[in-house]
Parts: C-alpha cells; structure tokens; sequence
C-alpha cells in the first residue's frame, strides 16, 4: 500500500522562487493537511481540506496556498519563497474525524525537506 | 488556545532501563490526546491515543501512556526499551470540537545507550 506520498523529497530554492510540493493519498480520505516541522516547535498545521472542493487554513498559512481538485491529491504552492520558510513539509490524511471513527489516526507521508536559500 | 508542552528535548536511556516522556497540556476541558513516534527520516506513526474511559491506555511496541487529569499530563512509559526505540516522540492534542487538527508538543527526543 502507497498511503501518502510526498514528493519531491529534498528541494532547494532561491528567495523568491515558487514551487509546489504534492501529496497523493491513496485511502480515500477526506481529510487532508499539511504541516511544517521546526526544530523544538513540533508540527504546526498550515492548511487543511475535509474534502474536495474545501480547503482551510490552520495555525500558520501565510506565504502558502493549498487547493483540493479530486480526493486524492492535496499540493502546497510556495508562491514566492522566503529562508523563514526552510522547514519540513508533511502531508498527513486521515477519515473526516479521526474520534468518531475511532481510528484516531493521521497518516503522514515521509515529509519533504525544503531549503529556501 | 490550546498548547502542549514537552519538558524535555532530549533523553538519553540505556537498553532495557524504563522510560517516561512527559507531555502536559494547556486546554479547558478534556481533550483528545495522543502520541506519535518519528523515526529518523520517516513520518509520524501513532503510538496511542486516549478519548475517553481508562486513564491507562495501551499502544504498539509495548508502550503505554496514562491521562491524568488533576496533572494536566498524558505522560509515556515503557518498561524497557530496546535500541529501535531511539526516535522522536510527539504528544499531541485535539480539542473536543476542532476537526482533526492537532496541536502538537515540540518533541522529545530519545537516545538508546548500548
């Protein structure tokens, strides 16, 4: 089972360059988020979707937009990149509510290292 | 707002001594709480989660996690680590009416001496 793919895994950019990070899953989840990951600050939500179509910020979304066209596919565009952004990126997916369904699960992809120099 | 807080960055065992992980919590009410494990260049994995019930609640590779509630803390145990428990370890938290998003701690760290 592929489960969430994350590509590319290793990226570097100069300031100002935009790119997209993909995530594809392949549970048929409606829920899908990505995270950034910072030494000491744990994961900290940057945009999440409940399903197609539907999309959301979460605690840190600034200088990143998201867009959900199909169930499966959740990218994250870097618009115009800045250093403040250097992190890694996990995309994670999940049922709608990960209590009701008892699952309690997120499932996370093996993360994509940015480096914006 | 809700926060968890991990004490300490990082620890360091010896193979087969016992293991706790503090995780203690910000957040009004009960909440859901969980812990993820990160091995080195690889996603979260769940170890366990707690929503309601028994305070002690069990998860894969042998570790467990109490909720106290008077302490605020959801701390991990393992009676005796092995060397492939050398990873990053998260406690998490969703409040009661937040979807699935989770407030994550800043993780601890876990070293295996030989």
């Amino acid at each position: 089972n592929a489960g969430v793919t994350q590509t590319p895994k290793f990226q570097v950019l100069k300031t100002g360059q935009s790119m997209t990070l993909q995530c594809a899953q392949d549970m048929n989840h409606e829920y899908m988020s990505w995270y950034r990951q910072d030494p000491g600050m744990g994961l900290r939500l940057i945009h999440y979707s409940v399903g197609a179509g539907i999309t959301d910020q979460g605690e840190v979304p600034n200088g990143y937009n998201v867009s959900r066209s199909t169930t499966e596919d959740f990218p994250l565009r870097l618009l115009s990149a800045a250093p403040s952004q250097t992190s890694v990126y996990f995309c994670a997916s999940s049922y709608k509510d990960i209590v009701s369904s008892n699952t309690g699960e997120l499932f996370f992809g093996e993360g994509s290292r940015l480096t914006v120099l | 707002a809700q926060s968890v807080t991990q004490p300490d960055i990082h620890i360091t065992v010896s193979e087969g001594a016992s293991l706790e992980l503090r995780c203690n919590y910000s957040y009004g009410a009960t909440p859901y709480l969980f812990w993820y494990v990160q091995s080195p260049g690889q996603g979260l994995q769940l170890l366990l989660k707690y929503f309601s019930g028994d305070t002690l609640v069990q998860g894969i590779k042998g570790f467990e996690a109490e909720f106290k509630r008077s302490q605020s803390s959801f701390n991990l145990r393992k009676p005796s680590v092995h060397w492939s428990d050398a990873a990053e370890y998260f406690c998490a938290l969703r409040p009661r009416n937040a979807g699935n998003m989770l407030t994550f701690g800043g993780g601890t760290r876990l070293m295996v001496k030989p």
